[in-house]
């Protein structure tokens, strides 16, 4: 059975640090990876899908990498703002047609 | 676009009242749905998946007669909690996925916040 851990499980670090998120998950055998985020008593918005084939994507000050074969992701995020305060959540899907498997999250506080 | 809209938001019922609970896909023909639950402090968890005329598929320790998932169109699905209990009191949300959008992005409602009393 699939699982995802997510460290730090909190992170509170001032406005304009570049920080990185971790991700793992035990079934390397996987078919995309998807980092979202949520704010409270939100739904999720999607924030970057690595496919299996791929390293890393890219979306503005936001890069997330994929190292599949050791069952690793990483979110990096860039000068990161007050606005960047949300819960950040890393999901696997094992095929295409299959649902997601979700870490619990780091809840990330970016003081002004 | 991929827009899932999700209604409703809140709801608080008494014990033994039934909950329904619909999701829809507003610019695309969801082929999939599914539909998750978060207990606080814990995970989102898959409860079953349901594909546009068939019967859902349900996870391994969701009650399939308790949470009754109807996907007639491709544009709506519901999830009804029925007689429902203080501990199904819980954040429920679902998510779409269209025709040849296996490697697209899972896009989310913005879930419904369930509490039972």
């Amino acid at each position: 059975k699939q699982e995802v851990t997510q460290i730090p499980a909190a992170l509170s670090v001032p406005e304009g640090e570049n920080l990185v998120l971790n991700c793992s998950f035990t079934d390397s055998a996987i078919y995309n990876l998807q980092w979202f985020r949520q704010d409270p008593g939100k739904g999720l918005t999607s924030l970057l899908l690595i496919q299996s084939s791929q390293r890393e994507q890219t979306s503005g000050r936001l890069n997330a990498s994929l190292d599949k074969s050791s069952g690793r992701s990483t979110l990096y995020i860039a000068a990161s703002q007050p606005g960047d305060s949300a819960t950040y959540l890393c999901a696997v899907r094992r095929g295409g047609a299959d649902g997601l498997t979700f870490g619990k999250g780091t809840h990330l506080i970016i003081q002004p | 676009g991929a827009v899932v809209s999700q209604h409703p938001s809140r709801v608080i019922c008494k014990s033994g009242t039934s909950v329904k609970i619909e999701c829809r896909s507003l610019d695309f023909q969801a082929t999939t749905m599914f539909w998750y639950r978060q207990f606080p402090k814990q995970s989102l968890m898959l409860m079953a998946t349901s594909n546009e005329g068939s019967k859902a598929t349900y996870e391994q320790g969701v009650e399939k007669d308790k949470f009754l998932i109807n996907h007639a169109s491709l544009t709506l699905s519901t999830l009804t909690v029925t007689s429902a209990h203080p501990e199904d009191s819980s954040f429920y949300i679902c998510s779409a996925r269209g025709l040849g959008q296996r490697n697209s992005p899972l896009h989310f409602g913005n879930g419904t916040r369930l509490t039972v009393t």
